[in-house]
């Protein structure tokens, strides 16, 4: 019943690894959003895809890639991870894109800490 | 870009009404007013979202100024379950979208 899931729920890592979070949603919403909350509980938007396009795309290293292989999910790859890299991030989905309309329903969040 | 500006804490008490306040003097005319609220280790949760006239849903009212430049979060009556941080949060549908967080509220509710 969970609208938002997303796997794993912690993550632990040493710098310089490759992993992925996974999201899922099961509410047929076009759009879905990766944020990253870091230390100072600073929320920022990262990617959104709708329609599997990539909507919004702000100023994030390249080593973070978005994958979405249908609508009901996007991923987020990291590679080379970095120290500053540790934050939790929250996936979201929405029904409509971000022009202003439909709530977004966020996810629990993955805990990532990169020693 | 259109920033907003929220007090840090705010506190009240249980069963009393709430006022949630947010500076967006810049805001643009198509520029939408979110609020989220984010409990301890969870996501943010959708509250309230208007334009220009005021908005009431279950869970609050919105008020925006008549100038857009600041608006208002109206928890009717306060619970200990409102405890969290408030987000206001101005989504552009012109240009570029891009999301542009407030640093948040953290309310803390009395009982």
């Amino acid at each position: 019943d969970t609208a938002v899931s997303q796997t794993p729920k912690y993550l632990v890592t040493q710098m310089g690894n490759d992993k992925s979070i996974k999201c899922e949603q099961n509410l047929g919403h076009d759009t879905m959003y990766w944020y990253k909350q870091d230390s100072k509980k600073f929320l920022k938007i990262m990617f959104s895809y709708n329609n599997k396009e990539l909507i919004i795309n702000e100023t994030v290293p390249n080593r973070f890639s978005p994958k979405s292989p249908d609508k009901a999910h996007l991923n987020l790859h990291i590679n080379s991870l970095e120290l500053g890299d540790s934050a939790v991030y929250f996936c979201a989905s929405s029904q409509a894109g971000l022009a202003g309309v439909g709530e977004q329903f966020f996810g629990p969040g993955t805990r990532l800490t990169v020693l | 870009d259109a920033k907003t500006t929220q007090p840090n804490s705010m506190e009240s008490n249980e069963e009393e009404p709430v006022h949630l306040p947010c500076n967006h003097s810049t805001i643009s005319g198509t520029d939408y007013i979110h609020w989220y609220r984010q409990l301890p280790s969870q996501g943010p949760e959708y509250v309230i979202h208007g334009l220009t006239s005021n908005v009431n849903n279950r869970m609050a009212s919105l008020a925006i100024a008549e100038d857009r430049k600041s608006s208002t979060l109206i928890l009717h009556r306060a619970t200990l379950r409102d405890a969290a941080v408030y987000y206001c949060i101005l989504i552009k549908i012109q240009g570029a979208q891009k999301l542009v967080f407030g640093q948040g509220t953290r309310l803390t509710i009395n009982p």
